[in-house]
């Protein structure tokens, strides 16, 4: 299972743009890249998913260069209600694989915080 | 996005008691949940695979006799903490797959007196 390494915490203020980047050097060729947002209290929430270049939805993208070693979760305008811890986790996802290789392992994740 | 919901969202129990979550796929089959544990201010930490119609498989550390896990169907898996203690106090989240992503459920917070 491919470790991964994120800042601990990051502050920003209201309406900037947040860009949280994950390394995960030793990320396999079958392995996604997914991200997730929890609140206190709360299941973490899915955001954002993929394998590799771009992705886009309506809440986030996710870049990812071609290495695939590491990927950034860039967050457009936060308001104060994006405060939450966010997840970078690597793994193989697809339903076609088994047993110990469909797990998806956290790591520390990122503490955000919005400020007005 | 797939829908993950677990039953109760929290509960208070007196040490030595067994509690049972639920949790449920509810516009999905899931034949592989998982059963994660966290503590304030930790990370989740993956305690077992639920896998429909067969034992789990749990990790390193966790005891399978304390956490059983039932999984008698495509939509819904149980954790059952027996003879709890405070230490077990936690946040336990399940998760399902559906297609490439995985979905969480949305926590039962387990408090033992």
């Amino acid at each position: 299972l491919a470790k991964t390494t994120q800042p601990i915490s990051m502050d920003s203020y209201e309406g900037q743009e947040v860009n949280i980047t994950c390394s995960h050097n030793n990320i396999a060729t079958n392995d996604y890249i997914t991200w997730y947002q929890q609140f206190p209290s709360q299941g973490p929430r899915f955001i954002i998913q993929g394998y590799k270049t771009k992705v886009t939805n309506e809440v986030a993208s996710l870049f990812i260069p071609a290495d695939r070693k590491s990927s950034t979760l860039s967050l457009p305008r936060v308001s104060l209600s994006d405060t939450a811890v966010y997840y970078c986790l690597v793994g193989d996802t697809s339903p076609f694989s088994s047993g110990s290789a469909r797990q998806l392992t956290f790591g520390s994740g990122t503490q955000l915080t919005v400020l007005p | 996005g797939a829908v993950v919901s677990q039953h109760p969202s929290w509960v208070i129990c007196k040490s030595g008691t067994s509690v049972k979550i639920e949790c449920r796929s509810l516009d999905f089959q899931a034949t592989t949940m998982f059963w994660y544990r966290q503590f304030p201010k930790q990370s989740l930490m993956l305690m077992a695979t639920s896998n429909e119609g067969s034992k789990a498989t749990y990790e390193q550390g966790v005891e399978k006799d304390k956490f059983l896990i039932n999984h008698a169907s495509l939509t819904l898996s149980t954790l059952t903490v027996t003879s709890a203690h405070p230490e077990d106090s936690s946040f336990y989240i399940c998760s399902a797959r559906s297609s490439d992503t995985q979905y969480f459920g949305p926590g039962t917070r387990l408090t033992v007196l």
